[in-house]
């Protein structure tokens, strides 16, 4: 079976630090990766994604992500946060049993961003 | 724009009653699914359609019901047998068979509290 641990569930940053969200996963088959990112009250958004070749992926607002198969991990980091970046974060991960898709998440990372 | 749609955002219930939740999208998307979210707990899988007039339990479906009449619309219904409904619900979609990777889209998501 598979499963996601994220292993902060709250991180606290001040701005224009740098941060790192932690995501393992465990798999027995190959797996597509996604970060979520929700504000209140809000539905998610995709951040970013990896779904094969560069093992480094960016999104457009400066988060990045790296896939590294041996940890089985999918951080996700910023090399400097603003307070616009306060949300909670989930990471993902997605295989194909049987034709369709099923998604795992993990629990969440809230990420409080102070001035 | 395309997207998905849920209503109401806010929704009081009293006990033993049944509410129905609404979800339109129009992004062409053949699969939707219903998430729960709970504090600390990530996004829980009720129940998921991946093609018209054809759904599957998730890992928490009891107390839940859907259907899947049109390829736009997927209602998810809260019957009185659910013992804790009180929580955030999100749906979402995602692409066809042959182009899918899991990516989802949500909606803002439907608040249910129950008095």
């Amino acid at each position: 079976a598979q499963s996601v641990t994220q292993l902060d569930s709250q991180v606290p940053v001040f701005e224009e630090a740098p941060v790192e969200l932690r995501c393992n996963y465990s798999s027995s088959v190959s797996v597509y990766l996604f970060w979520y990112v929700q504000y209140p009250n809000q539905g998610l958004q995709l951040l970013l994604k990896y779904l094969s070749g560069s093992t480094l992926v960016e999104s457009i607002n400066g988060f990045e992500a790296e896939f590294n198969k041996s940890q089985t991990s999918f951080h996700l980091r910023k090399p400097s946060v603003h307070i616009s970046d306060t949300a909670e974060y989930f990471c993902a991960v997605s295989v194909s049993p049987s034709g369709g898709f099923k998604t795992i998440f993990g629990a969440g990372t809230r990420l409080f961003v102070k001035a | 724009d395309g997207g998905i749609t849920q209503s109401p955002k806010y929704l009081f219930r009293k006990e033993g009653q049944n509410v129905t939740l609404s979800c339109e999208q129009n992004l062409n998307h053949d699969a939707m699914y219903w998430y729960r979210q709970d504090p600390g707990q990530g996004l829980r899988l009720i129940y998921y359609s991946q093609i018209v007039n054809d759904f599957q339990k998730g890992d928490i479906a009891e107390g839940y019901s859907v259907s899947r009449e049109k390829k736009e619309s997927f209602p998810l219904t809260v019957t009185s047998a659910q013992k804790n409904p009180t929580a955030f619900y999100l749906c979402a979609s995602s692409r066809d068979r042959i182009v899918n990777t899991g990516e989802l889209f949500f909606g803002e998501g439907s608040r249910l509290t129950v008095l």
